[in-house]
Formats: C-alpha cells, structure tokens, sequence
C-alpha cells in the first residue's frame, strides 16, 4: 500500500544546515508537504510543493522534489534551536489521502 | 482568524470508562478530521468528515468510538470503553477544500489507566 518513510533522528549544531529526508511510494501523489510538531503542540504546515515542481524556496527552507526516485528533502539553513521539533512529511495521493510518514526529531544543539 | 480550537486539552479516566472531545474548526472550513497520535508515531486518521457527512472512517475503531459534526460546525469524538491502547493525544484538524493544507488544534491527551 502507500507509505511514506522518514530517518526517526537528526541532530545538528546551531548555524548549520539541517537536511530531513522522505521517501514515498505513490507516484501519483499531487502534492508533498512538511509539517513541524513542537513538544506538546498540534502540527502546523511549514511548506509544500506541486508535484511537477523539482524545487521550492521560502525563507529558510528549501524543499527539493525528485519525482523519479520518489524522494523528497526539506533543507533548513541556519538551523537555530527554535527549529527543534519533530518534521512530518505527507504525500497527498490521487484518492485524496494523506499519507502520513512517523516523524523526524530534529535536535539542534548550541 | 481564530485557530482550531479543541477541549479538554488533558483528561486521565480508568479503563471502560468513556470520554467525549470537542473540536471547533477554522470558521468556513468545510473538512474536518480527528486523528489519533500515539507518542512516537505520526498522525493516524480516525475519521474525515466534509460539512457534515462522512468522507473516510475505515480506520476508526466503530465498536467503541464514534464521532458526529452536527450542523457541519463543530464535532464530538467519543470513546465507550475506553482500553489502555487509546492512551493517545487526539487532534483536530481543519481544510477548506480537502487538500493536504491542514490547520490543526492543540490536541487532547488522553491517559487511561
């Protein structure tokens, strides 16, 4: 069936870059998107790229899209410790399903 | 704009006691979704209403939770018994047009004991 998958772990120093990786195995999904978890808090929608896009830039984040080997990255720069938190990756397929990968805990450390 | 809006955000009940969860969505949102976050493990959907028919509900649990969104607005998600696996934080989220752009609320964790 469909599924996402995600590294569980990443730990950076502050100032670097921070690159979360996902893999997904629906090559119909439409959209990709990342979502951030802080401790305690409900997810919020950081960023999400169209399938026929390749890359997507907001601020800090950059999202590249390679649609042929199903792999998606969310690169932070600059990594500061607000940016700690747990980074979900989705895909949205063509039934309209959000599929879910588990999570990628990012600690940043000073 | 207000956010998504649920309660209570803490509830601690014995095992096959029951509970009830309130969720008020982004107002004009027509899509509604609960879903049940285990520690460690991503979103699981429970149930996707759109106003306030019901959209997908295959992976909710029918013999002991039910959910309702009377007049397509707010919605009640009820566990009856409640078993120590539904140890979870539960979180509402809101779209308006049933894409992946999901608001969602602070969730309500559930403890049983």
């Amino acid at each position: 069936g469909e599924d996402v998958e995600q590294s569980l772990f990443l730990s950076v120093r502050e100032g670097d870059s921070s690159v979360i990786n996902c893999t997904y195995t629906d090559s119909s999904s439409t959209y990709l998107y990342w979502y951030k978890q802080e401790p305690g808090a409900g997810l919020q929608l950081l960023t999400y790229i169209f399938s026929n896009m390749d890359m997507k830039q907001d601020q800090r984040l950059t999202v590249l899209l390679n649609k042929k080997d199903k792999h998606l990255s969310l690169r932070i720069a600059d990594t500061q410790t607000g940016d700690s938190a747990i980074y979900f990756c989705a895909a949205l397929s063509n039934n309209r399903k959000l599929i879910w990968g588990l999570g990628t805990s990012l600690a940043v450390n000073p | 704009e207000a956010g998504v809006a649920q309660s209570p955000r803490y509830k601690i009940i014995e095992k096959r006691q029951s509970v009830a969860f309130w969720c008020n969505p982004i107002s004009g949102h027509a899509t509604l979704y609960w879903y049940q976050q285990i520690l460690g493990q991503g979103p699981k959907l429970l149930i996707q209403f759109q106003n306030n028919g019901v959209v997908d509900d295959s992976q909710l649990p029918k013999d002991r939770f039910s959910a309702e969104r009377l007049k397509g607005v707010d919605s009640t998600l009820k566990i009856q018994p409640a078993k120590l696996e539904d140890s979870a934080v539960y979180l509402c989220a809101s779209s308006q047009g049933g894409t992946g752009e999901l608001f969602f609320g602070e969730g309500s964790r559930l403890t049983v004991l």
